[in-house]
């Protein structure tokens, strides 16, 4: 069974610094893993998708890495801003299915 | 384009009650999933739909049916609603599976009192 870890489980920072959030899952087998922001009482919003064969994806100030051998992906947001507090949540797909962790809670402190 | 509607956003019910949580996707997606949120416990998969006309049981899937009514629809129904099955439910959809992301929709909150 996958198992999807994501430290920290909350983080507060002050505007302007760069954010770094961490996943971590078992079954290196995956085909792709997804990133998702979720604001208070709101769906998810897809932020970027990394493919097995890739190992970085990028999007304005956001990145994303992957390393599939060690089960590991980082999501980096540059220069932080108050509109990015939300929880982040980490999603990698295998064998038809999504297996989630339970999310980093970022708070941008003006 | 609506992206994964899910109707309806809340409802509440009473311990025993049936009711039926609708999705529809408009983009033409192969598979389909349920999800429930509930705090501290992340998101976790109730039933899926890899393709239109087959459904597989998730993580959760007791006290829960689904069904794939066409390529656009899948509903989750719960036929004597708990109040262990107080949670926000999701639906999403993926059009291949090796390299297209997901989509979600808005959400239900779900209330069994």
């Amino acid at each position: 069974k996958q198992e999807v870890t994501q430290i920290p489980a909350a983080l507060s920072v002050p505007e302007g610094e760069n954010l770094v959030l961490n996943c971590s899952f078992t079954d290196s087998a995956i085909y792709n893993l997804q990133w998702f922001r979720q604001d208070p009482g709101k769906g998810l919003t897809s932020l970027l998708l990394i493919q097995s064969s890739q190992r970085e994806q990028t999007s304005g100030r956001l990145n994303a890495s992957l390393d599939k051998s060690s089960g590991r992906s980082t999501l980096y947001i540059a220069a932080s801003q108050p509109g990015d507090s939300a929880t982040y949540l980490c999603a990698v797909i295998n064998d038809y299915k999504l297996s989630f962790g339970a999310g980093t809670t970022v708070t941008v402190r003006a | 384009n609506a992206g994964v509607t899910q109707t309806p956003k809340f409802q509440v019910l009473k311990t025993g009650q049936s009711m039926t949580l609708q999705c529809a996707q408009d983009m033409n997606h192969n598979s389909m999933y349920w999800y429930r949120q509930d705090p501290g416990m992340g998101l976790r998969l109730i039933y899926y739909s890899a393709s239109e006309g087959t459904t597989d049981k998730g993580e959760v899937p007791n006290g829960y049916n689904v069904s794939r009514l066409n390529k656009r629809e899948f509903s989750l129904r719960l036929e004597s609603a708990a109040p262990s099955q107080t949670s926000v439910y999701f639906c999403a959809s993926i059009l291949q599976i090796l390299n297209t992301e997901a989509f979600f929709g808005q959400g239900t909150r779900l209330t069994v009192v």
